[in-house]
Parts: C-alpha cells; sequence; structure tokens
C-alpha cells in the first residue's frame, strides 16, 4: 500500500523558515518524480514544486520561486521541502503527491498525503 | 500559464441523478488532463487521466471525455459518496488545476 505521510507543519512568522519532510512507503521511490501541492484554507489547489528522479532536477511554481528548495533523500524514501522568506499567503496546507506517471517530467498524482499545515503569521 | 475554468461552481443535484461537470483550457492541453475528487477534510483522490482513462478502483460511474479545450466529468448515477469537489488539472505545459466545482445535495 503506497503511504505517504508529511510532517513538520507549524505556526512561523513572516520573514520565518520551515523544513517539511513527506516519508514514503509502498513504491518504488528512488525512481518516481515527487511533488508538493498546496492548498490556501478555503481555496483550490496549487501546485508548487517537483523533484525528478535522482534528485538533481526540480521546478518551482513562480510564486515560490527563489525562496523554496526541494530535495531528496532516496536511502530514507523521504521528500524535504525547504521554505524560507515566508509570507502569509503561503499559508496553506501542503500535500506531497506521487508523480502517477514516472521518474521524469510533470503529469498528474496518484497518491496524496493527508498534508501538513503551515500557517504563516504574527 | 494555461487557465483552467470550471464551471458550474456549485451543482446540486438528488442521489441517482447524473451529475455533468465541464472544465475550460485558455489554450489547447491536448489530452493531458485529470481529475480529481476532495472530501472535506481528506486528500484529493486521482479519477481520471488522460482525460478519459479511469484511475485504478474508481467506479465505472465515473467517466471522463473531452480533448483540446473542452472538457467533461459525468458521474452516471450519484451516489452519497460522490457529494464533494471536483477539480481539473492540466498537464500539458506546467501544471494548473482549475478551481473546482462542489457536488451538493439537492
Amino acid at each position: 500500500e503506497v503511504q505517504l505521510l508529511e510532517s513538520g507543519g507549524a505556526l512561523v512568522q513572516p520573514g520565518g523558515s520551515l523544513r517539511l519532510s513527506c516519508a514514503a512507503s509502498g513504491f518504488t521511490f528512488s525512481t518516481s518524480a515527487m511533488n508538493w501541492v498546496r492548498q490556501a484554507p478555503g481555496k483550490g489547489l496549487e501546485w508548487v514544486s517537483v523533484i525528478y528522479s535522482g534528485g538533481r532536477t526540480t521546478f518551482f511554481a513562480d510564486s515560490v520561486q527563489g525562496r523554496f528548495t526541494l530535495s531528496r533523500d532516496d536511502s530514507k524514501n523521504t521528500l524535504y521541502l525547504q521554505m524560507n522568506s515566508l509570507r502569509a499567503e503561503d499559508t496553506a496546507i501542503y500535500y506531497c503527491a506521487k508523480d502517477g506517471y514516472g521518474g521524469n517530467g510533470l503529469y498528474y498524482f496518484d497518491y496524496w498525503g493527508q498534508g501538513t499545515l503551515v500557517t504563516v503569521s504574527s | 500559464e494555461i487557465a483552467m475554468t470550471q464551471s458550474p461552481a456549485t451543482l446540486s443535484v438528488s442521489p441517482g441523478e447524473r451529475a455533468t461537470l465541464s472544465c475550460r483550457a485558455s489554450q489547447s492541453v491536448s489530452s493531458n488532463l485529470a481529475w480529481y475528487q476532495q472530501k472535506p477534510g481528506q486528500a484529493p483522490r486521482l479519477l481520471i487521466y488522460g482525460a478519459s482513462t479511469r484511475a485504478t478502483g474508481i467506479p465505472a460511474r465515473f467517466s471522463g471525455s473531452g480533448s483540446g479545450t473542452e472538457f467533461t466529468l459525468t458521474i452516471s448515477s450519484l451516489q452519497s459518496e460522490d457529494f464533494a469537489v471536483y477539480y481539473c488539472q492540466q498537464y500539458y505545459n506546467w501544471l494548473t488545476f482549475g478551481g473546482g466545482t462542489k457536488v451538493e445535495l439537492k
């Protein structure tokens, strides 16, 4: 059974930093592209970032480009999202999502975690 | 950026009725279109990819159609567990989601 378990969400002040983690199991993590998708309270879904298999290629939404970084540790089957210079508009539930097609590219998401809440407020 | 527009915003349906949800892209996305279902307090669940292919375990009452800029998700006979918000997502050029359609009890 595929499982994705996010952690690290918290209340943080504007300008602060936070690192989210996503622990994966039930599939071959190392060959899968992995994504973060967020959802502001009461709003729709917004794709945030992707990391391809191998970990050398990442892409980000314009809204977080230059502030967020994404990495993976295939030995631990874990994905990490480092969020810096946080703003109020980054407040959202952050979902870890597995790419449904393969290890490289931007496609659809066949498995999602339950999400972790990030609140940016003073 | 390709914009995705879903209509209607809210759809009121009785159990057993047919529900038809629309998704329009601002430019052609070919068949690179997925549909998700999200219930309150839960993560989204993949229903359809490739515009018309049901994901693993998705009941046959869910069907997707369309290509280019116009897409439809049809729920042939609505069950109580189908009341939820539905999102479309294009993956032709980067990734963008529609604003969602809430299917509620009439």
